[in-house]
């Protein structure tokens, strides 16, 4: 059964430096991995989404890493801004379309 | 606008009594789920469906039920709510995962407490 895991569970940075945020996952038989963040009391985002067969996604300061041998994905926010403080999750999608998700790194971005 | 719409988003209610929860797209996508986050479990998808009157569990269907009689509604239902299902719940739509423009879309959150 696939397991995905995010460490750490809580970072703290100060505004300005780039950053990486980990996602690892037991299955490497996925369809595609994605990113979302979510805002305190509000619902999830979609940020990136890879595809089994891609090694990268990009978007605008976000990039989005995926190496299915290790089991490994990683996401680079660059230039980090207070705006960027949220809890990211990463989470996995089988070939039956099932979802599975990290419990999620809690980002502070400090001014 | 383009939106998934959840009510309510607010419920409290006692051991045992039926409950549904409804969720709503306008974005004609084929694929809809629901979700638990629970803390220090994070999130848990609980039911999803690939199109009309097609739905598979998740990791965790126990103790729910789903129908999709229509492409844009795809209710929540507990039939018999136990205090362990106290959670908050969020339902997501996009189109068909193999397409180009998939991307998941997500409700505001249902937070159910069962007394």
């Amino acid at each position: 059964k696939q397991e995905v895991t995010q460490i750490p569970a809580a970072l703290s940075v100060p505004e300005g430096e780039n950053l990486v945020l980990n996602c690892s996952f037991t299955d490497s038989a996925i369809y595609n991995l994605q990113w979302f963040r979510q805002d305190p009391g509000k619902g999830l985002t979609s940020l990136l989404l890879i595809q089994s067969s891609q090694r990268e996604q990009t978007s605008g300061r976000l990039n989005a890493s995926l190496d299915k041998s290790s089991g490994r994905s990683t996401l680079y926010i660059a230039a980090s801004q207070p705006g960027d403080s949220a809890t990211y999750l990463c989470a996995t999608m089988d070939s039956n379309y099932q979802l599975i998700w990290g419990a999620g790194t809690k980002l502070i971005i400090k001014p | 606008e383009a939106q998934v719409t959840q009510n309510p988003r607010y419920l409290i209610t006692v051991t045992g009594k039926k409950l549904t929860v409804t969720c709503s797209q306008n974005m004609n996508h084929e694929y809809m789920s629901w979700y638990r986050q629970d803390p220090g479990l994070g999130l848990r998808q609980i039911y999803y469906s690939m199109n009309v009157e097609v739905t598979d569990k998740g990791d965790v269907p126990e103790g729910y039920k789903v129908s999709r009689k229509e492409k844009r509604n795809f209710p929540l239902i507990l039939e018999s709510p136990s205090p362990n299902q106290t959670s908050l719940y969020f339902c997501a739509s996009s189109f068909n995962p193999g397409q180009a423009r998939y991307e998941q879309y997500f409700g505001p959150g249902t937070r159910l407490t069962v007394t």
